[in-house]
């Protein structure tokens, strides 16, 4: 099992710019998060999905961002146009309802 | 609001300690809690506590979920280096969404 895959690894953009972060679940797992992570905030929820349909995208921070699940093996987070305070750790985690959590290795984004 | 308080912040031991690390909870229609390992990179699953005064155990790390008093913790005998890490608890309620604490920073010298 590869686990989760998220890419790119690391993004570094310019403010106004549009950065899309990429993640494939594990295969069978029915829940997939995304979640931010900065010193300040520690990690936060931003959206899950639950088999490809949204569940609760009140952790996502305004407008500029947006997130699909097209199909169950691929998952693209947005942020359009991009901020400075975007900057963060995003991680993709998937499960299989009362498991843990498997996450995926992030997406460092700095937004200069 | 639901609400994941950990403490201590952080925690500097020497190797062969054993240590405790706490977390308090206030969540509405409360699931789960759970507690992962978070090196430098993404944070890894350790245990998950549905049952109050049931404990988990894997090797030296063991943790006991307080249903009554909203809190769990985590202990780590006989430490070693290779402890060193964030420990994060997080709790989930009806849904499957996860709330996280701010962790604890865990130092273990040699």
């Amino acid at each position: 099992d590869a686990g989760v895959i998220q890419s790119p690894r690391h993004e570094v953009t310019e403010m106004g710019q549009e950065v899309t972060l990429r993640c494939k679940p594990i295969s069978g797992h029915d829940y997939l998060f995304w979640y931010r992570q900065t010193m300040m905030r520690g990690l936060e929820l931003l959206i899950y999905f639950n088999n490809n349909v949204p569940i609760d995208d009140s952790g996502m921070p305004e407008d500029r961002f947006s997130a699909k699940m097209p199909n169950a093996s691929f998952s693209t987070l947005k942020i359009q146009p991009s901020e400075p305070r975007d900057s963060a750790v995003y991680f993709c985690a998937s499960s299989l309802r009362v498991q843990g959590s498997s996450f995926g290795s992030g997406t460092r984004l700095t937004v200069v | 609001e639901d609400k994941v308080v950990q403490s201590p912040l952080s925690l500097v031991v020497h190797e062969g300690d054993t240590v405790t690390l706490n977390c308090s909870y206030e969540v509405t229609n409360f699931r789960s809690l759970l507690w992962y390992k978070q090196e430098k990179k993404a944070p890894t699953f350790l245990f998950m506590l549905t049952s109050s005064g049931i404990e988990k155990k894997s090797g030296r790390l063991s943790s006991i979920l307080d249903k009554k008093e909203l809190f769990s913790i985590l202990n780590i005998t006989a430490t070693q280096t290779g402890d060193s890490a964030i420990y994060l608890c997080a709790v989930a309620n009806s849904g499957y969404a996860l709330n996280f604490g701010k962790g604890t920073s865990l130092l273990v010298t040699p």
